[in-house]
């Protein structure tokens, strides 16, 4: 069974361009929740999705926002980027709003560096 | 809201000790227990969780861990340390009852196996 998936690895832009990530989640899964990693701020929750709609939103200004497609694929958008966006911004899935036992599954990130 | 401490940054030990790292949490309501590890330029693992039931939890790798309701905490052990568990270790806490499954981490304790 394929894990979660996420591209590009690596993305390099500049300062107040737009940056997308993209996620797949695992077969069946249709919770996908995204995570920064920034250094020195440890992982923070960023959005979390499930059947196609936000259900929820961490402490982030609204450049940060994303969507999620009718096959539970997930896109994180970044507009206005500022260097201090430079993180690795991790993916998860679970199986539903429902599953508050369920495992978050991670996939390998995407680094992001705003130059 | 829910909070969780790492209080060790780093964790320097030996090949075939026992190590131990520890995790304290904040929380006005139930909350379900988890501990990933993060190898080098890689996603998050799930190591073990704790929901209900026996405090002594054991996971992958042979480590283990022990829910201690009146302390607050969630300390993860391992008898016996490798080289490969050098890697970064988070705690993690999801409430029981609302806000779906939105993961609040520690910041992380860096574990050196050195042999």
């Amino acid at each position: 069974e394929a894990g979660v998936t996420q591209s590009p690895t690596h993305l390099i832009k500049t300062r107040g361009q737009q940056a997308t990530l993209r996620c797949s989640p695992i077969s069946g899964h249709t919770s996908v929740y995204w995570y920064q990693q920034a250094l020195g701020l440890g992982l923070q929750f960023l959005l979390w999705y499930d059947e196609g709609e936000e259900r929820n939103r961490g402490n982030f200004p609204p450049r940060f926002s994303g969507r999620q497609f009718p096959n539970y694929s997930s896109e994180l958008n970044v507009n206005a980027l500022e260097l201090e966006d430079s993180a690795l911004y991790l993916c998860a899935s679970t199986r539903g709003v429902l599953a508050g036992t369920d495992t978050q599954y991670f996939g390998p990130g995407t680094r992001l560096t705003v130059l | 809201a829910q909070s969780v401490t790492q209080l060790d940054s780093q964790v320097p030990v030996f090949e075939e000790a026992p190590v131990e790292l520890r995790c304290n949490y904040s929380s006005s309501v139930s909350v379900y227990l988890f501990w990933y590890v993060q190898y080098p330029n890689q996603g998050l693992q799930l190591l073990l969780k704790y929901l209900s039931g026996s405090t002594l939890v054991k996971g992958i790798n042979g480590f283990e861990a022990e829910f201690n309701k009146s302390q607050t905490s969630f300390h993860l052990r391992k008898p016996s340390v490798h080289i490969s568990d050098t890697a970064e270790y988070f705690c993690a806490v999801n409430k029981i009852t609302g806000g779906g499954n939105k993961l609040t981490f520690g910041t992380g304790t860096q574990l050196k196996v050195e042999l």
